[in-house]
């Protein structure tokens, strides 16, 4: 059974900051892997989606590494702002086609301070 | 405006009553899904649905009933709600294609369900 783990829980730092979210999951045969950010009271945001065959997927200040050998990815968070404070929950899928579930981690809570 | 729609945003019931999630997409989106998100467990898949007419159970199906009649919603009952029911739901969607995007999920903004 595929589980997600995502560390640290939460995670404070002052703005301007780089930072780096990680997550693990046990079974390495997965199809993709998705960054989400979920501000409180809302839905979650895609922001990152890598396909098993690549390695990473960069937008604006985000850069998402994949390394499927070890179950392992990284969310990195460059030049932190205090809009970057939320929750950002990892997901997996471990099928292709007729079964795309996500299997989701807990999720890490940053705080940006100004 | 094109999305994904989930209503009542906000619900208030009672013990036994039965309780009906709404979710609309306007992308034509061939998966759609039904999470719950708690304290302490996260998000967890309640059903999804593969096209319409085609839904299976996910991790945490009982007490819920879905149907897909048409493509585009994904209604969510609960036949007789309980307290353990009260959670944040949330609905979300899906396609596969040949692009570097496929298979990307989609969330609407959530319905808040409290059971008394």
């Amino acid at each position: 059974k595929q589980e997600v783990t995502q560390i640290p829980a939460a995670l404070s730092v002052p703005e301007g900051e780089n930072l780096v979210l990680n997550c693990s999951f046990t079974d390495s045969a997965i199809y993709n892997l998705q960054w989400f950010r979920q501000d409180p009271g809302k839905g979650l945001t895609s922001l990152l989606l890598i396909q098993s065959s690549q390695r990473e997927q960069t937008s604006g200040r985000l850069n998402a590494s994949l390394d499927k050998s070890s179950g392992r990815s990284t969310l990195y968070i460059a030049a932190s702002q205090p809009g970057d404070s939320a929750t950002y929950l990892c997901a997996v899928s471990n099928y292709g086609g007729a079964t795309n579930k996500l299997i989701f981690g807990t999720g890490t809570l940053l705080a940006v301070q100004p | 405006d094109a999305g994904i729609t989930q209503s009542p945003r906000y619900k208030i019931t009672e013990t036994g009553r039965q309780v009906t999630l709404m979710c609309h997409q306007t992308w034509s989106h061939s998966y759609m899904f039904w999470y719950r998100q708690d304290l302490g467990h996260g998000l967890r898949l309640i059903y999804y649905s593969a096209a319409a007419d085609i839904t299976d159970k996910g991790e945490v199906p009982d007490g819920y009933v879905v149907s897909r009649s048409k493509t585009e919603n994904f209604p969510l009952t609960l036949e007789s709600a309980t307290r353990s029911q009260t959670s944040v739901y949330f609905c979300a969607s899906s396609e596969w294609t040949s692009g570097r995007r496929s298979g990307e999920l989609f969330f609407g903004e959530g319905s808040r369900l409290t059971v008394l």
